[in-house]
């Protein structure tokens, strides 16, 4: 079946960086669309970024725009999330998800890496 | 930029029905995705493109939109049914999440 597990996500000073991933299997990852999400504690989803299958095509919101990077290795089915510059405001549980396309929902969903930005 | 709007709460008795709007502007010309995101856990897709439900969603789960807004509908509400709920949409090639609507089950 679909799994989704996100990892590296750690207590990092503010300015600081971190590279969270997530481990993908039981999908045709090369096929898919792949999304990180992120949840600050006690607050709503706030979707970050995606890209396409193929890594063509990459989208921002404006608050990590500049700051995050997404890429991916289709070969070892990995989606990575590159975050400098760290904020306390991006505090929060980081999901990686899947989907069929721009403009699909988010069809599975991992269990979320928790990233903490403090000093 | 395009805004979804949610109920912060939503009380159902249970065996009862809960309606959980998502208002936004036009969204009845947007599909609209629903998800579950109970205690300690990741979210679930339950609605997708409006009405359809993924497989294994109970047809107690259904959904409308028309004109400025959505609805998320849960017949015969279960204790197990309590969770957070978000709508979702797309606009310009950019995700839009709504608020999240608590549904307490009584």
């Amino acid at each position: 079946q679909v799994q989704l597990v996100e990892s590296g996500g750690v207590l990092v000073k503010p300015g600081g960086s971190l590279r969270v991933a997530c481990t993908a299997s039981g999908f045709s990852f090369s096929d898919y669309f792949m999304s990180w999400i992120r949840q600050a504690p006690g607050k709503g989803l706030e979707w970050i970024s995606y890209m396409s299958a193929s890594g063509a095509t990459k989208r921002y919101a404006d608050s990590v725009r500049g700051r995050f990077i997404i890429s991916r290795d289709n070969a070892n089915n990995l989606l990575f999330l590159q975050m400098d510059n760290l904020r306390a405001e991006d505090t929060a549980v980081y999901y990686c998800a899947s989907l069929g396309g721009s403009y699909h929902p988010f069809d599975s969903w991992g269990q979320g890496t928790l990233v903490t930005v403090s000093s | 930029s395009y805004e979804l709007t949610q109920p912060l709460s939503v009380s159902v008795a249970l065996g009862q029905t809960a309606n959980i709007t998502c208002e936004g502007y036009n969204i009845g010309t947007k599909y609209v995705h629903w998800y579950q995101q109970k205690p300690g856990q990741a979210p679930a897709l339950v609605i997708f493109r409006d009405n359809n439900r993924p497989s294994g969603i109970p047809e107690r789960f259904s959904g409308s939109s028309s004109g400025n807004t959505a609805t998320l509908t849960i017949t015969r509400a279960q204790a197990g049914d309590e969770a957070d709920y978000y709508c979702q949409v797309w606009d310009s090639h950019i995700v839009i999440f709504g608020g999240g609507t608590g549904l307490s089950v009584l």
